[in-house]
């Protein structure tokens, strides 16, 4: 019931197209949705978070898109550039948890964009 | 911007080894963290930390391993006597906990052979 999936495991687009990666959960008490960013070699960098009281969030070229109601939400990214070019987690906060900064990722999706 | 450094960035240990990977969060942060990475998987949590004590640890967080933060400004993940399947990319991050925001290090790779 703690588990984020996560899909796809890796998406290729091309230079200006949108990027979708998609991820579900179970359990209902996570309140803290945040994507994170991570480049080779690099940690992961928080991008963008969501909270269930809001069904979406845009900041820049990233938005994220939040059903509550089916237990999903999806980060996208418009105009993709090469530079964006990295592996993307999202990721879940437990509420009823007793650590603030404990979450729960999913599987990671790797997105290449092409030039 | 600050930032949480660690080091070493990589280790290469033989089974059986103790190993100590160091963290220095950021100064203001109070709650810190190590997470797992290992080889083309999930980051996963391993235990929290705050007040000088851990707050939480999970099912992989058992007696090998053990977390301290030394000297007020360093804070370290001991692993006991390490195994194979111990290799792996291990995070060190500590909150932002006006925002939520939990800023991770480039990470230490530990490779057991």
């Amino acid at each position: 019931q703690q588990q984020v999936k996560q899909s796809p495991q890796s998406l290729i687009v091309q230079k200006g197209g949108i990027s979708i990666i998609n991820c579900a959960y179970e359990n209902t008490a996570f309140d803290y949705f945040p994507w994170y960013q991570q480049f080779p070699g690099k940690g992961p960098a928080l991008l963008i978070a969501i909270r269930p009281d809001v069904s979406e969030k845009k900041e820049g070229r990233f938005t994220i898109s939040f059903n509550k109601s089916a237990k999903q939400f999806s980060l996208h990214i418009m105009d993709s550039q090469p530079g964006d070019s990295a592996t993307y987690f999202c990721a879940a906060r437990d509420a009823g948890g007793t650590s603030y900064g404990k979450l729960t990722f999913g599987q990671g999706t790797i997105l290449t964009v092409h030039p | 911007e600050p930032e949480v450094t660690q080091t070493p960035s990589h280790q290469v240990t033989q089974m059986g080894q103790e190993v100590i990977l160091r963290c220095v969060p950021i100064s203001n942060h109070l709650y810190f963290y190590w997470y797992r990475q290992i080889l083309g998987q999930k980051v996963e949590f391993l235990v929290s930390f705050y007040n000088n004590e851990i707050s939480e640890k999970s099912e992989i967080f058992d007696d090998q391993f053990s977390v301290e933060r030394p000297d007020g400004s360093n804070f370290t993940l001991k692993i006991r006597s390490t195994k194979l399947e111990d290799s792996a990319m291990y995070f060190c991050a500590s909150i932002r906990v006006r925002t939520g925001e939990l800023f991770f290090g480039e990470g230490s790779r530990l490779t057991v052979l």
